[in-house]
């Protein structure tokens, strides 16, 4: 198994660029969900999902939009991206909500 | 979910026993406790959890207190590779929000 995989790992965007951060795990897992970490915070919940076909907003989902259409796959888009986005990005995922979760190595974006 | 405190920062000999403490004095009934730990620039890693019976696995011990109301983590030989920040979650069981990971304590293991 690959676990979770995350691409890119690095990204820098100007200032009004939209991109998508791809997630995506081989386990069968229904549950997904992405973090933003941002120096010395802690991991903030941005969007999750429990299965295909369902997502829900987190603490800081302004910004960002999440789709879920397949079990493996969880992407997060960033509509017009703003230097506040600047930021490691997290993906993770779990058999079901509330289970461990299993991290992806993440994504580390620079918005100038 | 409960609050949990932890101490910020602790230092171990490797090859030493590396217990981490972690107070949930106001955990509930149907709360696990979870122990998730950081390696610098690295996705956050899943170590163990319990409910109230202690718990073991390969990669370490969780000791909780009859009361509940804390818990240790113990890595029974630590290695360089041990160093990093390790979290104590509480959370119920099946909840599909935030897991809140708070500051967490750095462990450094020292030659």
């Amino acid at each position: 198994n690959a676990g979770v995989t995350q691409t890119p790992k690095f990204q820098v965007l100007k200032t009004g660029q939209s991109m998508t951060l791809q997630c995506a795990q081989d386990m069968n897992h229904e549950y997904m969900s992405w973090y933003r970490q941002d120096p010395g915070m802690g991991l903030r919940l941005i969007h999750y999902s429990v299965g295909a076909g369902i997502t829900d907003q987190g603490e800081v989902p302004n910004g960002y939009n999440v789709s879920r259409s397949t079990t493996e796959d969880f992407p997060l888009r960033l509509l017009s991206a703003a230097p506040s986005q600047t930021s490691v990005y997290f993906c993770a995922s779990s058999y079901r909500a509330g289970d461990e979760q299993y991290f992806g190595p993440g994504t580390r974006l620079t918005v100038t | 979910d409960a609050k949990t405190t932890q101490p910020t920062s602790m230092d171990c000999a490797e090859g030493r026993a590396a217990n981490l403490p972690c107070n949930h004095s106001t955990i509930s009934g149907n709360e696990y406790v979870y122990w998730y730990r950081q390696i610098h620039s690295q996705g956050p890693q899943y170590i163990i959890h319990g409910l109230k019976n202690n718990e073991t696995n390969e990669m370490a011990s969780l000791i909780i207190t009859e009361d509940r109301k804390s818990s240790t983590l113990i890595l029974p030989h630590a290695t360089l590779r041990d160093t990093a920040v390790y979290y104590c979650i509480v959370r119920v069981a099946g909840s599909q929000g935030n897991l809140i990971f708070g500051k967490g304590t750095k462990l450094s293991v020292k030659p």
